[in-house]
């Protein structure tokens, strides 16, 4: 069964920083491009940064680009988000989100098919 | 970065119902767009790719089209458990952004 199960986030004050991860099971997780999408307290969702199945490519929405890095560790089956100089705009529930992504008639497409249960991110002094 | 305009932000139906959503693209993003379903307190659930591919287990009742700038989802008769909100994703190109959401609510 695939799991995804995320966890560090928490309440941190503006201007602060945390990691997230990401534990996931029941997959080859080397094999698959994993995200990070998030959520505010009753908005939609937005996509946030993506990573390669090797780590040699990573891409973020401009909100959090030189201020959040993804990263992963294969051996380890982790994806981290690590977060700093954090807003309050960026209080959100942040889900892992694994890539089965495939390609047919000449194009390729994205599918988010399992995502974790997410971990909120509270940035409030 | 492509902006997804999602219409409505909300609607009100019946069980049995025949329910239709749209997603506009601010550019042409061929056939790169999901569908995805999320009910209060969970992760969302992937319902199509590739504009109309339905994914593995979701009922047929779930179908989508559009190519271009504009797409459709559409419940043929909307059962209780399809109360929830619906996005559409464009996955043409990075930032993958999101429509706004649809809340389907019970009338």
């Amino acid at each position: 069964e695939v799991q995804l199960v995320e966890s560090g986030g928490g309440l941190v004050q503006p201007g602060g920083s945390l990691r997230l991860s990401c534990a996931a099971s029941g997959f080859t997780f080397s094999s698959y491009y994993m995200n990070w999408v998030r959520q505010a307290p009753g908005k939609g969702l937005e996509w946030v940064a993506y990573i390669k199945q090797d780590g040699s490519e990573k891409n973020y929405v401009d909100s959090v680009k030189g201020r959040f890095t993804i990263s992963r560790d294969n051996a380890k089956n982790s994806l981290y988000l690590q977060v700093n100089s954090l807003r309050a705009e960026d209080t959100a529930v942040y889900y892992c989100v694994r890539d089965v992504g495939y390609c047919s008639g000449g194009n390729c497409y994205t599918v988010l098919d399992y995502w974790g249960q997410g971990t909120l991110v509270t940035v409030s002094s | 970065a492509i902006q997804m305009t999602q219409s409505p932000s909300s609607l009100s139906a019946s069980v049995g119902d025949r329910v239709t959503i749209t997603c506009r693209a601010s550019q042409g993003i061929r056939n790169d767009l999901g569908w995805y379903q999320q009910k209060p307190g969970k992760a969302p659930k992937v319902l199509i790719s590739a504009a109309s591919t339905l994914q593995s287990g979701v009922p047929s009742r779930f179908s989508g089209s559009g190519s271009g700038t504009e797409f459709t989802l559409t419940i043929s008769s909307l059962q209780p458990e399809d109360f929830a909100s619906y996005y559409c994703l464009q996955d043409y190109n990075y930032p993958l952004t999101f429509g706004g959401g649809t809340k389907v609510e019970v009338k």
